[in-house]
């Protein structure tokens, strides 16, 4: 099956930095969702981008499915972005997302 | 608005004692899909339904079994849960269609005594 790397595994910032989240993933996809996990344990869907870039307020996504990556920029981060970050892609020949182990984002005020 | 709701949110049930997790949605979707999540680990597919379709992961244990008597519905039986079980559950919908995205629930978290 397909394999995921998550990095940074951990992130810590401060309030109204900038960071960016990468996933690798070892396979072709026709499908890649990143979610935000909360502290409540809630999986808010971010984005669904099998490729291009999408933006959705102080969000943004890229994937490049040629070269087998996905980026997720936090701009003008917020105590409220913290928790755990999952790329999740699914590959073409099959029929499950397979996610990653995550990147654990703190934002301290 | 149109959702996937899981109930209850916490569950504790005794070592042993069958629990039945539900999941329903207003989406209309024909593939749903429970997902396991240990503390501090990533989401795991246990199976899926396409439709009336019931497709298991090959690794998931006997004694998780489901049921979907419906699109709207879909539930996940525990029979003998162990302590090994407790995590949170995540249902999931989505069109047919690898290009479909999937919308989670809340989930449930699961505790064993």
């Amino acid at each position: 099956g397909i394999q995921v790397e998550q990095s940074p595994p951990d992130l810590i910032l401060q309030e109204g930095a900038n960071s960016t989240l990468r996933c690798n993933f070892s396979d072709s996809v026709n499908n890649l969702q990143w979610f935000h996990q909360n502290p409540w344990g809630q999986l808010i869907n971010l984005f669904y981008i099998p490729s291009g870039t999408k933006q959705n307020g102080r969000l943004s996504a890229t994937t490049v499915a040629t070269e087998r990556y996905s980026l997720l920029y936090i701009s003008s981060s917020q105590t409220t972005d913290s928790g755990v970050y999952f790329c999740a892609p699914r590959e073409t020949s099959g029929s499950r997302l397979t996610f990653g182990e995550g990147t654990q984002l703190t934002v301290n005020p | 608005d149109a959702m996937v709701i899981q109930n209850p949110r916490y569950q504790v049930t005794q070592f042993g004692k069958p629990v039945t997790l539900s999941c329903s949605q207003t989406l209309n979707h024909n593939v749903m899909y429970w997902y396991q999540q240990k503390s501090s680990q990533a989401p795991k597919l246990l199976f899926h339904y396409y439709d009336k379709d019931f497709n298991n992961e090959a690794d998931t244990p006997d004694n998780f079994q489901s049921r979907r008597p419906n699109t709207s519905f879909c539930f996940l039986d525990i029979r003998s849960p162990g302590l090994g079980d407790a995590a949170m559950y995540l249902c999931a919908t989505s069109r047919t269609g690898g290009n479909q995205p999937q919308h989670f629930g809340d989930g449930t978290r699961l505790s064993i005594l």
